[in-house]
């Protein structure tokens, strides 16, 4: 599976929107773009996925660029439980979801 | 529908015990993953198991460490005459399927092991 680049961490505001940005450069075409996220203590959860569309979900939206070389992914208004680890992921061929270190958002009351 | 279960939620073991981790997938899941977690790390991938058979375990050491998913029960993972930097927390997904690359896994709450 190919690699992603995530920053170490950010913060938001409640109530705010949130974007976590991902870069995927060496992204194939038939990847899938996959989110996680990890709240302290607990194991993963599924977030979000998408492949070269936009996608929207009632936890998130999914912004992918036309050179699928870059994703986001867009919380619209920050509650405090949304504070976690968000994993960016590609899911290709094989078994492995390659995790790296994600994002921990921390959100400010 | 119960969630991907794991137990123990904490394990304690001396160095040289053995540990045992059990995770049942959930209901019509017929594929398990194990991941490890060090702390302030990302989940590293162990070992890919359907029913009865091993599909991968390039991630898994080659000592100490096996794992099984039996016909009947939950899957299994052994580490023998454990060590303190088997430290860590190990997780367990499953899914419905082989998981495509469009197809999501659903993760356990974890087993927190540590190694006096």
């Amino acid at each position: 599976d190919a690699k992603t680049t995530q920053p170490n961490s950010m913060e938001s505001n409640e109530e705010e929107p949130v974007h976590l940005p991902c870069n995927h450069s060496t992204i194939s075409g038939t990847d899938y773009i996959h989110w996680y996220r990890q709240l302290p203590s607990q194991g993963p959860e599924y977030v979000i996925h998408g492949l070269t569309s936009n996608v929207n979900n009632r936890m998130a939206s999914l912004a992918i660029a036309e050179d699928r070389k870059s994703s986001t992914l867009i919380l619209h208004r920050a509650t405090l439980r949304d504070a976690a680890v968000y994993y960016c992921i590609l899911r290709g061929t094989g078994n492995q979801f390659y995790f790296g270190t994600g994002t921990s958002l921390t959100v400010i009351p | 529908n119960a969630g991907v279960m794991q137990n123990p939620r904490h394990l304690v073991r001396r160095r040289g015990q053995e540990a045992r981790l059990r995770c049942s997938p959930m209901k019509g899941h017929s594929h398990v993953y194990w991941y490890r977690q060090l702390p302030e790390e990302g989940l590293k991938f162990m070992v890919y198991l359907q029913k009865e058979n091993i599909i991968d375990e390039s991630g898994m050491p080659k000592e100490r460490f096996s794992a099984e998913f039996p016909k009947e029960g939950p899957s299994i993972l052994r580490i023998q005459q454990v060590v303190r930097g088997d430290s860590a927390a190990y997780f367990c997904a499953s899914s419905p399927q082989e998981a495509a690359t469009n197809e999501k896994l659903f993760f356990g709450s974890g087993t927190q092991l540590s190694v006096l």
